[in-house]
């Protein structure tokens, strides 16, 4: 199915290892984002591209770094992971026009 | 911040009754979304109305949107067990690169 497919879908950290999270979308679409899903909070943006090359900051930036080196597809790393990164993670794309975000289905980190 | 909060937070009906859900919001926008999250999975669009537009259908779902007020509502008729969900509304702004602004979510129980 087309889509925004995310990779892992689990994943437990010790505190100050580092991961990267992966995110793909077949759909063309040049803006991609980064949130992180807290209980009982909305979303909350990490990072964004408007295209290939492309990052920006979002909301809550600190202790994240991403790369869009290719159209396709979104990285999201944590240099050294805290537990107040323990959270769901999910990546969206959107189209440049009018039209709602893909979201993946999720990566559930915790940090211990 | 949060942009747009959702009002109730939670609501539970029973199948085949209408469920009515609000949003609120803080600034200007350009449009607004409300998206569908199952429990464990990522979001779905569900539908957008855009700011210079009132009221919008899609099958059972009903949204309208007093910018005046900065305001929106989901109207689901007909409810099933299936609509069981948290309901997000979400706002896009301008110059915002598409950016979503997500509120805290309403979470809908409709029982068989």
């Amino acid at each position: 199915n087309a889509g925004v497919t995310q990779t892992p879908k689990f994943r437990v950290l010790k505190t100050g290892q580092s991961m990267t999270l992966l995110c793909a979308q077949d759909m063309n679409h040049e803006y991609m984002y980064w949130y992180r899903q807290d209980p009982g909070m909305g979303l909350r943006l990490i990072h964004y591209s408007v295209g290939e090359g492309t990052t920006a900051k979002g909301e809550v930036p600190d202790g994240y770094n991403v790369s869009r080196l290719k159209k396709q597809n979104f990285l999201l790393g944590l240099e050294s992971a805290a537990p107040s990164q323990t959270s769901v993670y999910f990546c969206a794309s959107s189209p440049t026009g009018s039209g709602g975000y893909t979201f993946g289905s999720g990566t559930r980190l915790t940090v211990v | 911040s949060q942009q747009g909060e959702e009002d109730p937070q939670a609501l539970s009906i029973q199948e085949g009754e209408n469920a009515t859900m609000n949003c609120s919001y803080k600034t200007s926008i350009n449009n607004l979304q409300w998206y569908r999250q199952n429990s464990g999975r990522g979001l779905v669009h569900l539908i957008l109305i855009r700011s210079n537009e009132r009221e919008k259908h899609s099958g059972r779902l009903r949204v309208t949107l007093d910018t005046s007020k900065k305001s929106s509502s989901l109207l689901i008729t007909a409810s099933r067990a299936a609509d069981t969900a948290s309901y997000f509304c979400a706002t896009e702004h301008s110059g915002s690169a598409r950016q979503l602004t997500f509120g805290s979510g309403t979470q809908l129980t409709v029982l068989p």
